[in-house]
Parts: structure tokens; sequence; C-alpha cells
């Protein structure tokens, strides 16, 4: 199967900042890598799809790229409301896999 | 509006079984690639089962494979998965999803979830 590993695991930010995470995938996968956002207690929200498409309804400030095998997500002004738990997932190859998560916190 | 809602979770003995329902609305099931992921407690996400529009075309995780099985009731709009010889590893919330069109590994719709205990 195919890993992704996510980086960092955690970390704080504070409203405003712009952020970056990191995604790696153990072989290639085309652009077939997707972008998600949890809240606590809360089901996923896609974010972005195809490594760089903003989903229908997603504010502009979110944004994802692609370099080889090494996918990024970037929040460019963080709001409160972003403060969540982020997970990569690759839907190139069967099993589709999942990143273990970084999880944004308030500084 | 597009909306899954699933059913049937609870708490099962090891070995038991247990048939989870999702009832979409807003959307044709046949139509659409759907999945199910599941989510271990304090865990990240997993996926476990896709079928496409035609149902020969289903994939299941190696640890479920031969174990769970993918359906679906057109008539009734409803995809359901049906869990067999249950471990404790498969205790997990389940997320029925829909797949976006294009790329049926991109889940844009997710339901609530309903919550599996596997436990004696």
């Amino acid at each position: 199967a195919i890993r992704l590993a996510q980086s960092p695991s955690s970390f704080s930010a504070s409203p405003g900042d712009r952020v970056t995470f990191t995604c790696r995938a153990s072989q290639p996968v085309s652009s077939f890598l997707a972008w998600y956002q949890q809240k606590a207690g809360k089901a996923p929200k896609l974010l972005i799809y195809a490594a760089s498409s903003l989903q229908s309804g997603v504010p502009s400030r979110f944004s994802g790229s692609k370099s080889g095998t090494e996918f990024t997500l970037t929040i460019s002004g963080l709001q409160s409301e972003d403060f969540a738990t982020y997970y990569c997932q690759q839907y190139y190859t069967y099993p589709w896999t999942f990143g273990q998560g970084t999880q944004v916190e308030i500084k | 509006e597009v909306q899954l809602l699933e059913s049937g979770g609870g708490l099962v003995q090891p070995g038991g079984s247990l048939r989870l329902s999702c009832a979409a609305s807003g959307f044709s099931l046949s139509s659409h690639a759907m999945s199910w992921v599941r989510q271990a407690p304090g865990r990240g996400l997993e996926w476990v089962s896709a079928i496409y529009k035609t149902e020969s075309s289903t994939y299941y995780e190696d640890s479920v494979k031969g174990r769970f099985t993918i359906s679906r009731d057109s008539s009734k709009n409803t995809l359901f998965l049906d869990m067999n010889s249950l471990r404790a590893e498969d205790t997990a919330i389940y997320y029925c999803v829909k797949g976006i069109m294009g790329g049926p590994g991109a889940f844009e719709t997710w339901g609530p979830g309903t919550t599996v205990t596997v436990s004696s």
C-alpha cells in the first residue's frame, strides 16, 4: 500500500499566519491526491482534489500544489475556523490511503 | 441538497455481524461511486471499501477482504456494508461517502457517521 507521510504532525499558529503542510507519498500517485479538514466530533470536509483543484464552496485562502511525490496544502491567512486536523489522501491505486494527519492549534 | 445518513451501528461481540446502511438523498446512488471510510477512536481515517456504478466493481481494504461486503439497493437509494467476523480492531466510526465525478476516490460528501463497537 502507498504510504503518505504528513509533516508536521502538529503545530501552533496564530490567526493571520500563512501555513503550509506537507504530504509525501512513498510511490508516485500522479495528481490523485486530496486534502480534508476535520474538526473535533465532525465528519471530514473535502478541501482540495486532484492535488490543486479547490472544492466548490471552499474559501480561496486554501490552495494545493504538487512537486513529484511531495504535495503541499497552504492556508493564506489562517482564520479561527481553520484550527482543525488536516489529512491528505491518495486515490491513485487501491487501497486508497490517508496520511496520519496534521493538527493545527491556536498559538 | 445532497445528504447521506448512516445507521446500523452498535455494540457487537467479537466474531459477530452487523449491517450498516446509508440512506442517500438529493442524488442517485447508482450514478456515483460510493465508499465507506472509518475512524478508530482517537485515530486517523481509513478507507474501507468502494463500489462503482456497476456493482461488479467493488474494492476492499486488505484487512476487511472476505469479511465485509459493500452493496446498494438502487430502488431504496441506500448503500450497505455487511460486516462479518468482527474484530476489536474494527471498532470505529463508519462514514458513508460520495466520490466526486471523475475522481471517485475524492470524497465530497460525508454522512455524520455511525459508531461500531466490537467488544465482549
